[in-house]
């Protein structure tokens, strides 16, 4: 049973643009949420994290948008690069499982030039 | 400092056989979990070990096994492989205690024939 849904499974963007990655989840037991990049052949980076007592983080050019009462968050990636082209995992985690990761599906993202 | 460490990096086994998987994890950190990552999909979570305890277990079969010796580096343990064991085995290093992220090392690529 995936305990974590992400979409959409794929996403071309031109450089500069915005892609937006969305995440669902059901276990209000979670409390970490984790995104991570993956490119071919090597393993997970973690980009940025967020607990659900906050409903926006920024770093760099990664924004995390969490929306607790519908149990959803959000990656926004601004003025994307081609080398940003790359998969994105969402993740979820709670303390009760000492924080092993529910991964999502995958969002596998290409940015053309 | 180096990060999580993983080897061998590729491996070729054939159905039937047993497969050892060897783990370090940042230095520092007491907590090194496990995830089976299949192609086109995200990692699936197979243990979680904290000062050499199991804290954790994925739903895998009894075929999969694990540990966690005193300087806090792990095995993972594979018998009677199956082909469907081909995948991308990460390795994932936690400081423990509270802290929940995961960093992850590079990974072993197995290829059951």
């Amino acid at each position: 049973q995936q305990q974590v849904k992400q979409s959409p499974q794929s996403l071309i963007v031109q450089k500069g643009g915005i892609p937006i990655i969305n995440c669902a989840y059901e276990n209000t037991a979670f409390d970490y949420f984790p995104w991570y990049q993956q490119f071919p052949g090597k393993g997970p980076a973690l980009l940025i994290a967020i607990r659900p007592d906050v409903s926006e983080k920024k770093e760099g050019r990664f924004t995390i948008s969490f929306n607790k009462s519908a149990k959803q968050f959000s990656l926004h990636i601004m003025d994307s690069q081609p080398g940003d082209s790359a998969t994105y995992f969402c993740a979820a985690s709670s303390p009760n499982s000492g924080y092993a990761l529910n991964f999502g599906k995958g969002t596998s993202l290409l940015v053309t030039p | 400092d180096a990060g999580v460490t993983q080897s061998p990096t590729h491996l070729i086994k054939t159905r039937g056989q047993q497969v050892t998987l060897r783990c370090s994890p940042i230095s520092g950190h007491k907590s090194v979990s496990w995830y089976q990552q299949v192609l086109g999909q995200g990692p699936q979570f197979i243990f979680q070990y904290y000062e050499k305890e199991e804290r954790g277990r994925g739903n895998f079969p009894d075929r999969f096994s694990a540990r966690q010796f005193p300087n806090y580096s792990s095995e993972l343990n594979v018998n009677a492989l199956l082909l469907g064991d081909s995948a991308l085995y990460l390795c994932a290093s936690r400081s423990g205690g509270g802290g929940e992220t995961q960093y992850f090392g590079p990974g072993t690529r197995l290829l059951v024939l």
